[in-house]
């Protein structure tokens, strides 16, 4: 059963950074995700694809204060300079042979 | 640009159906997978199904499996859902979401809908 786990809070301070963590159950160590925005009131937004070597494709018109790493299961999404519009959910998605998974998600409060 | 909307969205009774719509433009659409995503307010997303490019491939979240169809009209740019049977916990506001990649295989979705609220209530 492929899960995705993120912690369902961080915080940090307008124009600091925050790495985001998004963590694959085992035996799923190489799986490539997606990232996604959903600020308050609003539709998601698609930032990223993060592949297992750390590659990553932005979306159209993502900010490069936006990056993306990989380490073994785990998944990051950095938010540098931060600014107050970024105070969203993110989540991690994944895929495979007939389904789509997310994570539950991790409310950024930008102080 | 790449636009979703969609439509459909309701108050419904429980045990009826309802039929959503999501219409897509500014990319080939007939080239793309497309998916839908529920979400209950204030909470995480869910994924329902999705739909290849020609219809070759279907998939079904276990939660509306056999009680929801997916297709879609790629002479029309539009993709459809159609919910029978509904029950209470299918209430949420469900996503209209473009796949990254062509073929008969999901890679992630690079565009959403704004999303169009389904209430099940009698």
């Amino acid at each position: 059963q492929l899960v995705l786990t993120q912690s369902p809070s961080a915080s940090a301070s307008l124009g600091a950074s925050v790495k985001l963590t998004c963590t694959l159950s085992s035996g799923h160590s190489s799986y490539a995700i997606a990232w996604h925005q959903q600020q308050p009131q609003k539709g998601p937004r698609y930032l990223m694809k993060l592949n297992s070597d750390g590659s990553h494709y932005k979306g159209d018109g993502i900010p490069d204060r936006f990056s993306g790493s990989s380490s073994g299961a785990e998944r990051y999404l950095t938010i540098s300079s931060l600014q107050s519009e970024d105070e969203a959910d993110y989540y991690c998605q994944t895929w495979g042979a007939g389904y789509v998974v997310f994570g539950g998600g991790t409310k950024l409060t930008v102080l | 640009e790449v636009q979703l909307v969609e439509s459909g969205g309701g108050l419904v009774q429980p045990g009826r159906s309802l039929r959503l719509s999501c219409a897509a433009s500014g990319f080939t659409f007939d080239d793309y997978a497309m998916h839908w995503v529920r979400q209950v307010p204030g909470k995480g997303l869910e994924w329902v199904s999705g739909i290849s490019w020609n219809s070759g491939r279907i998939d079904y979240a276990d939660s509306v499996k056999g009680r929801f169809t997916i297709s879609r009209d790629n002479a029309k740019n539009s993709l459809y859902l159609q919910m029978n049977s509904l029950r209470d916990e299918d209430t949420a506001l469900y996503y209209c979401a473009k796949d990254r990649g062509e073929g008969n295989s999901w890679y992630g979705f690079d565009y959403w809908g704004q999303g169009t609220l389904v209430t099940v209530s009698s």
